[in-house]
């Protein structure tokens, strides 16, 4: 069964230094995403991207985050300059299609995010 | 603006006995609403999910929730946990527009005694 999977699962760095988190979404699909949750807190939506463009960003989703699909299989997330509070369980998703009924979004198994 | 209310982060059943999660929303248009299991080290699955076609809807694993309009509700239910049901649960809705946002509730850890 095709699944989205996710690397590295664990990632430690220092406050000020660029991460890049990856994801290969599941193949035929045409929608990603990118949430996270801080440990005890809620799945927070992060940005949704669709023909090599952000569809939706949140608020959370600022000037030190980018997202891009730099082939045909990968979907990366970069944090530019990371701080304490980005410390956090990131997770990929995607989905065929848009649109709510259509809108199953398969999730990969995180990449656990710790800011030194 | 949208949001999820899971009351109860944790829940506790017997194996056998009913399940209940409970799950409140609000949303500014008709919602498309979904509840995902994460097993632990593992990433979110959908259990199932209500797109305004039938109020009551069946999921995977003998998962079942109702939508009810009046009460904003999309509670999670199953006749009889078993072991294996032991996860956490997340709520979550949807706006209508292209980038497909999800809106999560914050979880309720589901534990099944033996």
């Amino acid at each position: 069964e095709p699944e989205v999977t996710q690397t590295p699962s664990h990632q430690v760095t220092q406050m000020g230094q660029e991460v890049i988190l990856r994801c290969v979404p599941i193949s035929n699909h045409l929608y990603f995403y990118w949430y996270r949750q801080i440990l005890g807190q809620k799945v927070e939506f992060l940005v949704s991207f669709y023909n090599n463009e952000i569809s939706e960003k949140s608020e959370i989703f600022d000037d030190q985050f980018s997202v891009e699909r730099p082939d045909g299989s990968n979907f990366t997330l970069k944090i530019r300059s990371t701080k304490l509070e980005d410390s956090a369980m990131y997770f990929c998703a995607s989905s065929k299609a848009g649109g709510p009924s259509y809108n199953e979004q398969f999730f990969g198994p995180g990449t656990r995010l710790t800011v030194l | 603006a949208q949001s999820v209310t899971q009351l109860g982060s944790h829940v506790s059943v017997s194996e056998g006995a009913l399940v209940l999660l409970r799950c409140n929303y609000s949303s500014s248009v008709p919602p498309y609403l979904f509840w995902y299991v994460q097993y632990p080290n593992q990433g979110l699955q959908l259990l199932l999910k209500y797109t305004s076609a039938a109020t009551l809807v069946k999921g995977i694993n003998g998962f079942e929730a109702e939508f009810k309009k009046s009460e904003t509700s999309f509670h999670l239910t199953k006749p009889s946990a078993h072991m294996s049901d032991a996860a956490e649960y997340f709520c979550a809705v949807s706006n209508n527009n292209a980038g497909n946002m999800l809106t999560f509730g914050g979880g309720t850890r589901l534990m099944v005694k033996p």
